[in-house]
């Protein structure tokens, strides 16, 4: 069974440029998240989805992070002005949830996409 | 919301003896407890779970266990190996998976 997949592995841009990072989940996962992880630290959530309905983004940067999930299989994550404190490693996770259900599902990450702003 | 604390945050132990990561959490309607492991370059990787109704799960050389009136968890690695070398985070699930800070474990050959 293939794993999750994220693009790119590594970006660099300079504060203030735009970046997006996508998400391929495992195939029938119908929940994905999106967590940042700042070195030596473990992930915070960023934004979960429920199939293409948005669960949770109470911890999302609104002003300049947008994710979407059109069709309720892949996903985007844009950072749109980049800053410095951006710096992290951007994962993708999804899981087997099953609707109605909302915890105790285990989660699966991808590689993740290592972001530094210069 | 739920708040999960981990300690240590480093541990070095010497290859076969056993490590123990402790970790606690704030809310009691938690009732999913999983372990990663995270090496260089990787995204985390499930060791092994728990769920509120089992206090104790084995695997191998790794076990689980979970006090739920206490409201702490705790990771046992037995025999340890030098591949056992990696950042080992704790999670909680209620109405969202909340993670640890992490605890870097070094096994000294």
């Amino acid at each position: 069974e293939a794993g999750v997949a994220q693009s790119p592995r590594y970006k660099i841009i300079e504060k203030r440029q735009s970046v997006a990072f996508w998400c391929n989940p495992i195939s029938g996962h119908a929940t994905l998240y999106w967590y940042q992880q700042i070195l030596g630290q473990g992930p915070k959530l960023l934004i979960q989805f429920q199939n293409n309905g948005v669960v949770d983004d109470s911890q999302l940067p609104k002003d300049r992070f947008s994710a979407e999930r059109l069709k309720g299989v892949d996903s985007t994550l844009k950072i749109q002005p980049a800053k410095l404190e951006d710096s992290a490693v951007y994962l993708c996770a999804s899981s087997p949830l099953a609707p109605g259900v909302y915890s105790g599902n285990t989660i699966y990450f991808g590689e993740g996409s290592w972001l530094t702003v210069v | 919301g739920e708040n999960v604390e981990q300690h240590p945050s480093t541990l070095s132990v010497q290859e076969g003896d056993s490590a123990v990561i402790k970790c606690t959490y704030s809310d009691s309607a938690s009732n999913y407890f999983p372990w990663y492991k995270q090496e260089l370059g990787k995204g985390p990787q499930l060791i092994i779970d728990i769920r509120s109704n089992v206090g104790e799960k084995k695997d191998q050389r790794i076990a689980v266990t979970l006090n739920k009136t206490a409201k702490h968890f705790s990771l046992h690695i037995t025999e340890t190996q030098p591949e056992d070398s990696a950042v080992y985070f704790c999670a909680a699930s209620s109405r969202g998976m909340r993670f640890g800070a992490g605890t870097r474990l070094t096994v000294k050959p």
